[in-house]
C-alpha cells in the first residue's frame, strides 16, 4: 500500500524552530513531487510548499507566508521530505500533511495524503 | 496570486440530491484544477483532477467540469457517506492555492 507518515509535531514555544518528516512506503518518493499543506483549527487549507523529484533536483517552492523563513529538503538516507520551521509563531498552529503529486509534473494534483502532524504554538 | 472563491460555503442537503458547488478562478487556469473530499478529522482525499477525470476509486456520482475561471463539482444521488467539506485547488502556477471550502451537511 502506497502511504506517507509525517511525524515531528507537538507544543513549542513562539519563536521555536521545529523540524516535520514525511515518510514515504510502498512508492519511489524521489520520483514524485511531494508539497506541504497545513489547516489550521476549523480553517481551510493551505498549501505551504513542495519539493520537486530528483530528476527536477529536488528544487522548491514555498507560499509567500512561509517564503524566507522555512525550508523543505530532502532526506534520502531517510527516504523523506522534511520540513524545517524556523521562528514558529501562534499563526502557524495547524495540522500539517504532505501530499504526493500523482504524476512527474508540478501540476500533479496530491493523490496520496498523510494523516497529518498537529503543531500547537503557544506560550 | 491566483484565488479560488468556492460557492456556497455551505449547503444542507438530502440522501439521493444532486448538488453541484462552483469554484471561481480569478486568473485563467486552463483546466489544471483538482477537487478534493475532507471528512472532519481525516487527511483530503482526491476526487477529480484536470477539472474533470475521475480520480480511481471514486463513485461514479461525482463529475467535475469546466476550464478557464469557471468550475463545478456534481454529486448526482448524495449518499451517507458523502456529508464532509469540498475544497478545490488550481495548479497552474505557484503558489497552489485552495478555495475556500464547500460543507456539506444533512437537511
Amino acid at each position: 500500500e502506497m502511504q506517507l507518515l509525517e511525524s515531528g509535531g507537538g507544543l513549542v514555544h513562539p519563536g521555536t524552530s521545529l523540524r516535520l518528516s514525511c515518510v514515504g512506503s510502498g512508492f519511489v518518493l524521489n520520483d514524485h513531487y511531494i508539497s506541504w499543506v497545513r489547516q489550521a483549527p476549523g480553517k481551510g487549507l493551505e498549501w505551504i510548499g513542495r519539493s520537486r523529484n530528483e530528476a527536477n533536483a529536488y528544487t522548491t517552492e514555498y507560499a509567500r507566508s512561509v517564503e524566507g523563513r522555512w525550508k523543505i529538503s530532502r532526506d534520502e538516507s531517510k527516504n523523506s521530505v522534511d520540513l524545517e520551521m524556523e521562528n514558529a509563531g501562534v499563526e502557524d498552529t495547524a495540522v500539517y500533511y504532505c501530499a504526493r503529486g500523482r504524476d512527474s509534473t508540478h501540476r500533479g494534483a496530491f493523490d496520496i495524503w498523510g494523516q497529518g502532524t498537529m503543531v500547537a504554538v503557544s506560550s | 496570486d491566483i484565488q479560488l472563491t468556492q460557492s456556497p460555503s455551505s449547503l444542507s442537503a438530502s440522501i439521493g440530491d444532486r448538488v453541484t458547488i462552483t469554484c471561481r478562478a480569478s486568473h485563467d487556469i486552463r483546466s489544471y484544477l483538482a477537487w478534493y473530499q475532507q471528512k472532519p478529522g481525516r487527511a483530503p482525499t482526491l476526487l477529480i483532477y484536470g477539472a474533470s477525470t475521475l480520480q480511481s476509486g471514486v463513485p461514479l456520482r461525482f463529475s467535475g467540469s469546466g476550464s478557464g475561471t469557471d468550475f463545478s463539482l456534481t454529486i448526482s444521488g448524495l449518499q451517507p457517506e458523502d456529508f464532509a467539506t469540498y475544497y478545490c485547488q488550481h495548479l497552474n502556477i505557484y503558489p497552489l492555492t485552495f478555495g475556500g471550502g464547500t460543507k456539506v451537511d444533512i437537511k
